[in-house]
């Protein structure tokens, strides 16, 4: 079973600055599946990335995601107010898994 | 616009059974896997399974595989999960999901909850 790790748990940052998430996978992800979701509390998730670094429909531009093997990240410029929420990977070969998840507080 | 809404959730003993329904607009379900996730409290996300746009294939993770039984109602747009011989591990927000692995949208969740 492939394991995401995802660093930091928590990144407190203010709105404008850069956000750089992690997220590590136990053996290399073949085909690129891998994808990155946003979730705010009470609100539906959203898929931002997928196939490592393909932007979603309608996701903004300051969302990017890049990586290789089994190292992705996940950017996000300048932080929007709207940015502050909970980030998951996921690896979605034939048995999905999602890393724990990266909390972006307002710092 | 995609909405995706599930009902159902609530609380059941162990051993009992529970049915969550998704009702998905805004989009043609016939054409689409669909899939069901939960997160269990401070756990990770867990996908639990996932079922073919015309409902013949389906799937299952180990977890719940002979215990949980996902359909769906072309007809009605509705999808469907029957959860029986639930464990307090079962305790989770249970989300349905549109695409069969990678999905692009999720609904807000119901909760089950598993105790005596």
């Amino acid at each position: 079973e492939f394991v995401l790790t995802q660093s930091p748990g928590t990144l407190s940052l203010s709105p404008g600055e850069r956000a750089t998430l992690s997220c590590r996978a136990s053996q290399n992800i073949s085909s690129f599946k891998l994808a990155w979701y946003q979730h705010q509390p009470g609100q539906a998730a959203r898929l931002l990335i997928y196939g490592v670094s393909t932007r979603a429909a309608g996701i903004p531009d300051r969302f990017s995601g890049r990586g290789s093997g089994a190292d992705f990240t996940l950017t996000i410029s300048r932080l929007e107010p709207e940015d502050f929420a909970v980030y998951y990977c996921q690896q979605y070969g034939s048995s999905p898994t999602f890393g724990q998840g990266t909390k972006v507080e307002i710092k | 616009e995609v909405h995706l809404l599930e009902s159902g959730g609530g609380l059941v003993q162990p051993g009992g059974s529970l049915r969550l329904s998704c009702t998905a607009s805004g989009f043609t379900f016939s054409s689409y896997a669909m899939s069901w996730v939960r997160q269990a409290p401070g756990k990770k996300v867990e996908w639990v399974s996932a079922i073919s746009a015309t409902g013949v294939t389906t799937y299952y993770a180990d977890s719940v595989k002979g215990r949980f039984t996902i359909s769906r109602d072309n007809s009605k747009n509705t999808l469907y999960v029957q959860m029986d011989s639930l464990r307090a591990e079962d305790t989770a927000v249970y989300y349905c999901a549109k695409g069969q692995w990678l999905s692009d949208n999720w609904g807000q969740g119901a909760l089950v909850t598993v105790s005596s």
